[in-house]
């Protein structure tokens, strides 16, 4: 199993500009997550879903728009890019989280620089 | 409102000696708690959690940590650290107030082991 897989590594951007980051998983995981990672901040959420067709808001959805139409993928777009979306984004992915016991699995990553 | 802290943002020790990563928590029911750990530029790994039962939990790669009720801690510990384990580690807490859809992240310590 490949795991958690996310595409591009790297991206630079420029203000305005749009894009996608891609991320899939191949464990038949119900639930997927977005998160992006900024120095003595922790991860913070940003939407996540609990299945095809469902997604809700996290923590810091402002900026970003996500949908899922398939168990596997889950992209996560930036409509126009501002400088305070320069981060490094976490795709996760887990069984189901009813009652919220389950880990997460991440993918390794995309830095995003948004000039 | 649920909260993870990390008090330390970084911690020594010498390769040999005990490890312990310290975190707390603020919830408003029962926690389920995790532990996760970034090494540099990959995303997060699964170490443990806690979900009922045993307060001490055992995990990945000789690790354990201690569910302490009263103090609301989870402190990580390893009885002999490695070199191997510098890394970044993270605590969480999953928010069963949204059914356990969003995990709260702690801003992470720094493990730094000399040898």
């Amino acid at each position: 199993n490949a795991g958690v897989t996310q595409t591009p590594k790297f991206q630079v951007l420029k203000t305005g500009q749009s894009m996608t980051l891609q991320c899939a998983q191949d464990m038949n995981h119900e639930y997927m997550s977005w998160y992006r990672q900024d120095p003595g901040m922790g991860l913070r959420l940003i939407h996540y879903s609990v299945g095809a067709g469902i997604t809700d808001q996290g923590e810091v959805p402002n900026g970003y728009n996500v949908s899922r139409s398939t168990t596997e993928d889950f992209p996560l777009r930036l409509l126009s890019a501002a400088p305070s979306q320069t981060s490094v984004y976490f795709c996760a992915s887990s069984y189901s989280t009813v009652a919220g016991a389950n880990e997460q699995f991440f993918g390794p990553g995309t830095r995003l620089t948004v000039l | 409102a649920q909260s993870v802290a990390q008090p330390e943002d970084q911690v020594n020790v010498a390769e040999g000696n005990p490890l312990t990563v310290k975190c707390t928590y603020s919830v408003s029911g029962n926690p389920y708690l995790f532990w996760y750990v970034q090494y540099p530029n990959r995303g997060l790994q699964f170490l443990l959690k806690y979900i009922t039962g045993d307060n001490l939990v055992k995990g990945s790669y000789g690790f354990e940590a201690e569910f302490n009720k009263s103090q609301t801690s989870f402190h990580l510990k390893k009885p002999s650290a490695l070199v191997s384990d510098s890394a970044l580690y993270f605590c969480a807490v999953r928010d069963i107030n949204t059914g356990g859809f969003k995990t709260i992240f702690g801003a992470g310590t720094r493990l730094f082991v000399k040898a």
